[in-house]
């Protein structure tokens, strides 16, 4: 009865290589969010999607490209990593601007 | 434009003690406000949270906060810290009617025995 849900939880991948985490939802919430947490803990907003529709984009590298294929589902894709992408990205849902449930976390290191 | 401050990156209490986590923030608009807690290799979940009424808010293992308009603070307290409290704590705003959470940079707690 997981409410947010991420995989891989761990993403080991080298500088340049492909890889996509997924992200899902069972609490019938309307809005979803990445979120990417470096070492200081410091938590950035990336993407905001509402009812599919992407609302929020907070100047991210066009390497990151996510996907909302229906309300439960949304999906981080990044083209070419780098060392910098390295860092634990957080999937969240809400219901509008109401508080937000986060998923376990992914932790990518790019080598 | 939204911002929220935290004071104090880290704060450290002995066990018994009281917790004081402060929050300021800054908003053209009355916000919804958040105190959110991670523990170590986890995602982050709601201790409690303030929209609208009552200004004093209890949250989750014994913590509260209240909103004061008048000072934009949100800070967050428990009058005796145990040793599980040992966390990072988040403060959050966000403007009704919008979508965008702003994190504030997180204050570590440690709890001394």
């Amino acid at each position: 009865d997981t409410a947010v849900s991420q995989t891989p939880k761990y993403l080991v991948t080298q500088m340049g290589n492909d890889k996509s985490i997924k992200c899902e939802q069972n609490l019938g919430h309307d809005t979803m969010y990445w979120y990417k947490q470096d070492s200081k803990k410091f938590l950035k907003i990336m993407f905001s999607y509402n009812n599919k529709e992407l609302i929020i984009n907070e100047t991210v590298p066009n390497r990151f490209s996510p996907k909302s294929p229906d309300k439960a589902h949304l999906n981080l894709h990044i083209n070419s990593l780098e060392l910098g992408d390295s860092a634990v990205y957080f999937c969240a849902s809400s219901q509008a601007e109401h508080e937000q449930f986060f998923g376990p976390g992914t932790r990518l290191t790019v080598l | 434009a939204q911002s929220v401050t935290q004071l104090g990156s880290h704060v450290s209490v002995s066990e018994g003690a009281l917790v004081l986590l402060r929050c300021n923030y800054s908003s053209s608009v009355p916000p919804y406000l958040f105190w959110y807690v991670q523990y170590p290799n986890q995602g982050l979940q709601l201790l409690l949270k303030y929209t609208t009424g009552a200004t004093l808010v209890k949250g989750i293992n014994g913590f509260e906060a209240e909103f004061k308009k008048s000072e934009t603070s949100f800070h967050l307290t428990k009058p005796s810290a145990h040793m599980s409290d040992a966390a990072e704590y988040f403060c959050a705003v966000t403007l009704t009617g919008g979508f965008k959470t702003i994190f504030g940079a997180g204050t570590r707690l440690f709890v001394k025995a």
